[in-house]
């Protein structure tokens, strides 16, 4: 079976200040690993798609990585509307995505 | 980026009644597309793949007499959550397949209270 696991849950960060997220994962056959963002009551909000080990991508602040078991979400200088639950996935061969429980990042100004 | 609506975006009803939620993809065909749920403070749990011309696949523990899935077109998938109790009030989410690429994109959800 299938498993993301995220850390931390949750995520307080002063204006500026740079962190990461960690997604570890078991899948049998990995076809991508999908990072969202989702504001409350709100669908999530596709961020980034990693194919394969050592595969980065960037977009504004946010910096997506990829190894054989885990991803990371930097976050460089993030700003308060940064301020979200980042959700980390992985799809299997038969493109089911299995969700971790997400990060809650909450950014101050 | 690709766009998935879904509508409604929330719903009040009374216990016994059957509510319909709608998938749509905007600007893709997409030949799966999954319905998820979510509980506050939780994350999506996959209830269901859907196919275009052919039965849903339900997940373990999913009852498929209570969520019916109908997915008549390639851009289109419907929900029917059928004799709606209180315990089926919760946050319910959809995602279209695009056909090409195989990226997953979500619609905004569908926020059902059954009173």
């Amino acid at each position: 079976e299938d498993q993301v696991t995220q850390s931390p849950e949750a995520l307080r960060l002063q204006e500026g200040e740079s962190s990461s997220l960690n997604c570890s994962y078991t899948v049998s056959g990995l076809r991508g690993l999908f990072w969202y963002r989702q504001d409350p009551g709100k669908g999530p909000e596709f961020l980034f798609t990693l194919y394969s080990a050592g595969e980065e991508k960037e977009k504004e602040r946010l910096k997506a990585t990829l190894t054989k078991k885990e991803s990371f979400l930097h976050i460089t200088a993030p700003k308060p509307e940064d301020s979200a639950t980042y959700l980390c996935a992985v799809q299997s061969n038969d493109y089911k995505l299995s969700f971790g429980a997400g990060t809650t990042v909450t950014v101050r100004a | 980026g690709a766009v998935v609506s879904q509508h409604p975006s929330w719903v009040i009803c009374k216990s016994g009644t059957s509510v319909k939620i709608e998938c749509r993809s905007l600007d893709f065909q997409a030949t799966t597309m999954f319905w998820y749920r979510q509980f506050p403070k939780q994350s999506l749990m996959l209830m269901a793949t859907s196919n275009e011309g052919s039965k849903a696949t339900y997940e373990q523990g999913v009852e498929k007499d209570k969520f019916l899935i109908n997915h008549a077109s390639l851009t289109l998938s419907t929900l029917t959550v059928t004799s709606a109790h209180p315990e089926d009030s919760s946050f319910y989410i959809c995602s279209a397949r695009q056909f090409i690429r195989g990226e997953l994109f979500f619609g905004e959800g569908s926020r059902l209270t059954v009173l």
